[in-house]
């Protein structure tokens, strides 16, 4: 398996332009995080999955947010509008039943100018 | 929330030389993980360990669950051990399985 796969991998975007990012987890996980990691706050936890259901979206910083995940190979994560304030790596990371070993796509780095 | 605490925060190492990190967390938890963070930035699970002893080459984790704390060796330090390294807990409750709460991370520079 060629581990999580995240696109795009580097993203610079305008302020109040949308940003969708994308994730394909591990084949045979059924549990999906997406986490955001800024030298300020480290590593958040934005929302997780199971069964392609959210579970906990309390991570998500405002209504600008939004993630999906129409079906087991497939997550998107999107803001609309960007800010600047929203420029961090985003990671997609996945897991069988959410309680073993958690794997971690490369990341994407957002800018917002 | 649980609280997860690493120390030290900053480690500079000669190659060769040995180091412990170590993690404590505030409240019972189902899961634990060490990740290393590569200068690269990719994030690579190095142990899944909710209690007791594993080792996997020069690198090797204890949880002790019961008194709330897991460590982390690295013997014979590389310069490719360079990075950070997170600890990460799952929350015991029930409607929260799954939840990763990680650590602010304890980085390493092995010196050649």
């Amino acid at each position: 398996d060629a581990g999580v796969i995240q696109s795009p991998r580097h993203e610079v975007t305008e302020m109040g332009q949308e940003v969708t990012l994308r994730c394909k987890p591990i084949s045979g996980h059924n549990s999906l995080f997406w986490y955001r990691q800024t030298m300020m706050r480290g590593l958040e936890l934005l929302i997780y999955f199971n069964n392609n259901v959210p579970i906990d979206d309390s991570g998500m910083p405002e209504d600008r947010f939004s993630a999906k995940m129409p079906n087991a190979s497939f997550s998107t994560l999107k803001i609309q509008p960007s800010e600047p304030r929203d420029s961090a790596v985003y990671f997609c990371a996945s897991s069988l039943s959410g309680t073993e070993q958690a794997f971690f796509g490369q990341g994407t780095r957002l800018t917002v100018v | 929330g649980i609280q997860v605490e690493q120390s030290p925060p900053d480690l500079i190492l000669q190659e060769g030389a040995n180091s412990t990190l170590r993690c404590n967390f505030s409240d019972s938890v189902n899961n634990l993980q060490w990740f290393h963070q590569n200068p690269w930035g990719q994030l690579i699970n190095l142990f899944y360990i909710p209690s007791g002893t594993k080792q996997n080459g020069r690198l090797s984790a204890t949880t002790v669950a019961t008194e709330r704390y897991s460590l982390l060796y690295i013997s014979s330090s590389q310069t490719t051990d360079s990075g950070v390294y997170f600890c990460a807990v799952e929350h015991p409750s029930r409607n929260q399985g799954g939840k990763l709460i990680f650590g602010q991370g304890t980085e390493l520079s092995v010196k050649p």
